[in-house]
């Protein structure tokens, strides 16, 4: 049973348009949620996070939309550039027994063409 | 170096041997992760280790995983009797640890292993 969801193995954005990728939980204790970025080969690098007490976090062209209610949050990046092609995760972490474990979603491959 | 280093990057090993996989984290880092990646799969959490605290050991799969954590620092993941269902990348990551703030967690390029 998955705690963190992402429903789109991938998606195909062109270059200069919207990339919204989704995310729902089902452990309503998580109250931190993470999103990273992954290229091939390489581990995971932190993109941004958010904070159960706030409904949205913008850093540059990506912001962090955060529904409490609906246990969803979504990744928006805005202009879509092809360096962004990547596969993104979505983590959520809770302040279980006082650690902080992020799990994980499957991840969305996201591809951005010129 | 200034990032988590992991090592071997990949190992290819025969089904039945034990296999040791390395981490060196980031200095000062508390906090130390594993995870491993299955192909197609999400990240799957192994262990975690915090400071001097018992590590939380609720997601090894089986016996066969262990790990230690010596001084705080490098961390060794020991596989005992590797199956084909094993392969995967093996990512180690680590955080400044303690609270919502510092737990964005830094990974290291990961170890790829394939068991034959």
């Amino acid at each position: 049973d998955q705690q963190v969801k992402q429903n789109s193995p991938s998606l195909s954005v062109q270059e200069g348009r919207i990339s919204i990728l989704n995310c729902d939980y089902t452990n309503s204790m998580f109250d931190y949620f993470l999103w990273y970025k992954k290229y091939p080969a390489e581990g995971p690098t932190f993109l941004i996070s958010i904070s159960s007490i706030k409904d949205k976090n913008e850093d540059g062209r990506f912001t962090v939309f955060l529904n409490k209610s609906a246990k969803h949050l979504s990744l928006h990046i805005v202009p879509s550039q092809p360096g962004d092609s990547a596969v993104y995760f979505c983590a959520a972490s809770s302040a279980s027994g006082g650690s902080y474990i992020p799990t994980f979603g499957r991840g969305t491959s996201l591809i951005v063409h010129p | 170096g200034a990032g988590v280093s992991q090592s071997p990057s990949n190992k290819v090993t025969e089904k039945g041997k034990d296999v040791e996989l390395r981490c060196d984290p980031i200095s000062g880092h508390t906090a130390l992760y594993w995870y491993r990646q299955s192909l197609g799969q999400g990240l799957e959490f192994l262990i975690y280790f915090q400071g001097n605290s018992a590590p939380d050991k609720s997601g090894l799969p089986s016996d066969r995983f262990s790990a230690e954590r010596t001084g705080g620092s490098v961390s060794t993941l020991t596989i005992q009797r590797t199956q084909q269902e094993d392969s995967a990348v093996y990512l180690c990551a680590s955080s400044l640890g303690f609270g919502r703030g510092n737990t964005e967690a830094f990974f290291g390029q990961g170890t790829r292993l394939t068991v034959v």
